[in-house]
């Protein structure tokens, strides 16, 4: 089976607070990537980061930040010092190498950053 | 940068009607794939095409069909419109088959009445 879940449908923070967005994912494979997206509520899908399953290692880009770890076959996002920008809905999605086009989703997790 | 270009940006049917959504995919990629979003839904996918043949094939209803052409660009045709095809449909496309690197269009936003 192939899964993602994001167990937050939808958080409140107030600005500033740091905020984290769970993401669990299943899969028989072991090469795959795993996708965060955000999508505003302008509806594009904005493409945030791409990691493949052979690297752990856990990535920052400015306020945001990524954890990977594979035991617990978790992708986690995190927002530091969250700005009302940031509000959105965010999703975690999985694709196959070399096996499947699509891009499986998952439900999202709705973000709102109150000032 | 060219980005992917999706036309129209919205439209509007009525049930039983029929909709042509167009997909200009990014300048040499080959790849277009495209995904329906239901309102309050993540995005599912229909279908992709790579090099002009269909690759590969998701939950997309019988009642619609797709075809990329020799310029690359891609259309999917709705036919028989009901009021749960009413969603925002995505179009990506990418350089190569099974890339890690799919750039999304900005979407079309369907309404069906």
């Amino acid at each position: 089976a192939q899964k993602v879940t994001q167990a937050q449908t939808e958080i409140s923070v107030v600005e500033k607070e740091d905020v984290t967005l769970d993401c669990v994912y299943e899969t028989r494979d072991t090469t795959y990537y795993l996708f965060w997206y955000k999508q505003p509520p302008s509806g594009e899908l904005v493409f945030l980061i791409r990691r493949n399953s052979f690297d752990e290692q856990n990535e920052i880009s400015g306020r945001y930040s990524w954890n990977f770890q594979k035991s617990t076959s978790s992708f986690n996002f995190t927002i530091t010092a969250s700005q009302v920008v940031d509000s959105a809905v965010y999703f975690c999605a999985l694709s196959h190498m070399n096996r499947d086009d699509k891009i499986i989703f998952g439900k999202g997790t709705r973000l709102h950053i109150l000032p | 940068a060219a980005g992917v270009i999706q036309s129209p940006r919205h439209l509007i049917k009525e049930k039983r009607e029929t909709a042509t959504l167009k997909c200009y995919p990014i300048p040499r990629h080959d790849t277009v794939y495209w995904y329906q979003q239901g309102p309050g839904q993540d995005p599912q996918f229909l279908i992709s095409f790579y090099e002009k043949m269909q690759s590969d094939k998701g939950s997309i209803p019988d009642r619609f069909s797709a075809q990329q052409f020799s310029d690359y660009h891609s259309e999917l045709n709705m036919s028989s419109l009901e009021l749960g095809d009413s969603a925002l449909y995505f179009c990506a496309s990418s350089a190569g088959r099974y890339s890690y690197e799919q750039y999304f269009g900005p979407g079309t936003r369907l309404t069906v009445t």
